[in-house]
């Protein structure tokens, strides 16, 4: 089955501590994103990559870092340095390659919450 | 910067009846993709429906359709013959051509009455 993962689906971290969330994809999909979503705020996206070994920051970036050295894997690392890191992360990804459209496929999600 | 504004936090809607959720974006762009996701309890987003600006025809997909209105810049998103599986947060979505990044909305949730 093609898809996308996210592991784990909850995760807890102590106050002070960096945490990487997982996600892989085996689309063959140029194009990841990672979103974050909170209640009555929707998505927003914090770091995007079109390509491998490149990424670009979203709106959100400030305490989040990412890489991307592998085409199926884009890991989020959510540091000490997030003033509030309790949220859903969501991430997602599309074809990309300049194609007319990208329709975003989605994981199913990591409930990131700090004690 | 584009915005994409959904006006109701809240819907419910009779079972086997019709609904429609409402948004409004911003953009000064004139080739752009609007979505409209789903989200169910599992959090699973899933696409319901895309429509391509320069389409003057609306989208339909089976019982989902939306009234797109460029000059207004509105996307509404109608469901015939409500079903319990459509009970979910709706979200819209607005893409600038080429851009490859989603920009939401708040989303509305979706109640559907047995």
């Amino acid at each position: 089955d093609g898809g996308i993962t996210q592991s784990p689906k909850y995760l807890f971290r102590k106050e002070g501590q960096n945490v990487t969330l997982s996600c892989e994809q085996n689309l063959n999909h140029d194009a990841m994103y990672w979103y974050r979503q909170d209640p009555g705020q929707g998505l927003r996206l914090i770091y995007y990559s079109q390509i491998v070994n490149d990424f670009q920051k979203g709106d959100i970036a400030e305490g989040y870092s990412v890489s991307r050295e592998k085409k199926e894997s884009f890991p989020l690392t959510v540091t000490s340095a997030q003033k509030n890191p309790t949220a859903f992360y969501l991430c997602a990804s599309s074809p990309g390659g300049g194609q007319s459209y990208n329709e975003q496929f989605f994981g199913p999600g990591t409930r990131l919450t700090v004690l | 910067a584009q915005t994409v504004t959904q006006s109701q936090p809240e819907m419910s809607v009779q079972e086997a009846e019709t609904v429609t959720l409402s948004c409004t974006y911003d953009t000064s762009e004139s080739d752009y993709y609007l979505f409209w996701y789903k989200q169910p309890p599992s959090r699973q987003m899933i696409l319901v429906i895309r429509q391509e600006a320069y389409k003057q025809q609306n989208a339909t997909e089976n019982r989902f359709s939306v009234n797109f209105q460029k000059a207004a810049k509105s996307f509404s998103l109608k469901i015939s013959d409500s079903q319990l599986g459509d009970a979910a947060m709706y979200f819209c979505a607005y893409e600038y051509f080429g851009n490859e990044k989603l920009t939401f909305g708040t989303g509305t949730r979706l109640t559907i009455i047995p």
